[in-house]
C-alpha cells in the first residue's frame, strides 16, 4: 500500500520546545517538499529536497530545520526560533508525469498548536 | 502582492450547477498549471494538469489556460455534494520546479 505517512496527526507544544514532524514514503520517489497552510494563504514551501542528504530552502525556512539521510524519510524540526508556529504542516513527494510535469502526492498532514 | 491570486470564497452552488473557479498569476514564466482538491483536514490531491496554454477536459473538469491573460479556470459541470471542498491552484516555469500555490477557493455544494 504504497503513499506517504505523517504523524502524529495533532501534536500540541510548550512555546520554547522544539519539536520534529515525520514523513515517510514508499513510493520511491527523489524529492520531498514541506509546506505550511494557514488560513486564506494556501501552501507555503518550507523545504525541499531533491536527493538523499541535499535539501534547500523554500520561501519561509526560518525557525525550521530538516535532514535527508533516508530516501524514504524527511523529518521537519520545528525550533523555538519559529514566531508563529501553529499550523497544519503537509509533506510532499513528487515523481515526472508525462509531459514533465511535477505532481506531488501529499500526506494527511500534522496539525501543530502552540499552547 | 501574491505571485498567484485565488478567491477564497466560499463559493456556496445547488447541486448540478456548473463550479467555476479561477486563479491570476503574475510570472510569466509558469508554464506548467495544476489543479488540486483538497478535502477538510485532509492533504491536497492532483485533480488535472496543463501545459502552457489550452484546455483539457477530463469527465465532469474542464481545465483552461489563458497566458496572455495569466488567468487559468477550472469548471467542474454536474457538481455533486462530494465536490465540496477547497481548490488550490499551482504551477511552476518549468517541469520539475517548485509549485506557487494560490491561497484555494472553498467550495460548498448543497443537495
Amino acid at each position: 500500500d504504497g503513499g506517504i505517512t505523517q504523524s502524529p496527526k495533532y501534536l500540541f507544544r510548550k512555546e520554547g520546545q522544539n519539536v520534529t514532524l515525520s514523513c515517510e514514503q514508499n513510493l520511491n520517489h527523489d524529492a520531498m517538499y514541506w509546506y505550511r497552510q494557514d488560513p486564506g494563504q494556501g501552501l507555503r514551501l518550507i523545504y525541499y529536497s531533491q536527493i538523499v542528504n541535499d535539501f534547500q530552502k523554500g520561501d519561509i525556512a526560518e525557525g525550521y530545520s530538516v535532514s535527508r539521510e533516508k530516501k524514504e524519510s524527511f523529518p521537519l524540526t520545528v525550533t523555538s526560533a519559529q514566531k508563529n508556529p501553529t499550523a497544519f504542516y503537509l509533506c510532499a513527494s513528487s515523481s515526472r508525469l508525462a509531459g514533465g510535469v511535477n505532481e506531488q502526492f501529499f500526506g494527511p498532514g500534522t496539525r501543530l498548536t502552540v499552547l | 502582492q501574491k505571485e498567484v491570486e485565488q478567491d477564497p470564497g466560499p463559493l456556496s452552488v445547488p447541486e448540478g450547477a456548473i463550479v467555476s473557479l479561477n486563479c491570476t498569476y503574475s510570472n510569466s514564466a509558469f508554464q506548467y498549471f495544476m489543479w488540486y482538491r483538497q478535502y477538510s483536514r485532509k492533504g491536497p490531491e492532483l485533480l488535472m494538469y496543463t501545459y502552457s496554454s489550452g484546455n483539457k477536459e477530463d469527465g465532469r473538469f474542464t481545465a483552461q489556460v489563458d497566458k496572455s491573460s495569466k488567468y487559468i479556470s477550472l469548471f467542474i459541470r454536474d457538481s455533486q455534494p462530494s465536490d465540496s471542498a477547497t481548490y488550490l491552484c499551482a504551477m511552476s516555469a518549468a517541469a520539475g520546479n517548485k509549485l506557487t500555490f494560490g491561497g484555494g477557493t472553498r467550495v460548498l455544494v448543497k443537495p
